[in-house]
């Protein structure tokens, strides 16, 4: 599975949007983009994924860059819960009816403040 | 979505005596695989637990130190053998749900081990 960069954290203001980057630049054809967030104490939670289009779901938006090479999780209006650590991971179809593994990076500790 | 039930929630662990981490899903999957989280670290994969067959382990992780069973679709069990303190950490279960087809892994809330 490709490897992620992500910046080891941002802060963000209650109410505004949070905008989190990530780098994916040997992605392949058939990998997809997965974000998980994991708050303290807690397993980790899906978000959301894609392939190449840009996805929306009733938690956060991913864009993804026309190359597929970087994307962005954006959280439309943050509040105090979303503080957590967000994963950025990029997986290939296992093929069959699996996915497989998902392989976790360092992610970004995102603090969300009053 | 999916409820996994880890047992124990977290236990304290004297060195070198082993502990068996269970998994129950309440739901059919298709994968379970364990992870372990060390203090301030990310997520780590150690095997992929396999129905009715030997568990796929990842490179640094082997049987003798972390066998796994997986009898049936909806249960799993981790130990941990032989345990040292460098083995304090949060194991987690994770799960693919059979027929949601999107590729998303429900996590269960972790066993938290302290080994002195």
């Amino acid at each position: 599975d490709a490897k992620t960069t992500q910046p080891p954290s941002m802060d963000c203001a209650e109410g505004r949007a949070a905008n989190l980057p990530c780098n994916h630049s040997t992605i392949s054809g058939n990998e997809y983009v997965y974000w998980y967030r994991q708050i303290h104490s807690q397993g980790p939670q899906y978000i959301i994924h894609g392939l190449k289009n840009n996805e929306t779901n009733e938690m956060a938006s991913l864009i993804i860059t026309e190359d597929r090479k970087s994307s962005t999780l954006i959280l439309p209006h943050a509040t105090l819960r979303d503080t957590a650590v967000y994963y950025c991971i990029v997986r290939g179809n296992a093929g069959g009816t699996s996915y497989g593994k998902l392989t976790f990076g360092q992610g970004t500790i995102l603090t969300v403040h009053p | 979505s999916a409820v996994i039930s880890q047992k124990p929630s977290r236990d304290i662990c004297q060195r070198g005596t082993s502990l068996t981490i269970q998994c129950q899903v309440d739901s059919q999957v298709t994968m379970m695989f364990w992870y372990r989280q060390q203090p301030g670290q990310s997520l780590t994969l150690i095997a992929t637990a396999n129905q009715g067959s030997e568990a796929t382990y990842e490179s640094g992780f082997v049987i003798d130190k972390f066998p796994i069973s997986r009898p049936n679709l909806t249960f799993s069990t981790l130990t941990v053998s032989n345990m040292s303190p460098e083995d304090s950490s949060i194991y987690l279960c994770s799960v693919e749900i059979a027929g949601k087809n999107t590729g998303e892994l429900f996590f269960g809330e972790g066993s938290r081990l302290t080994v002195l």
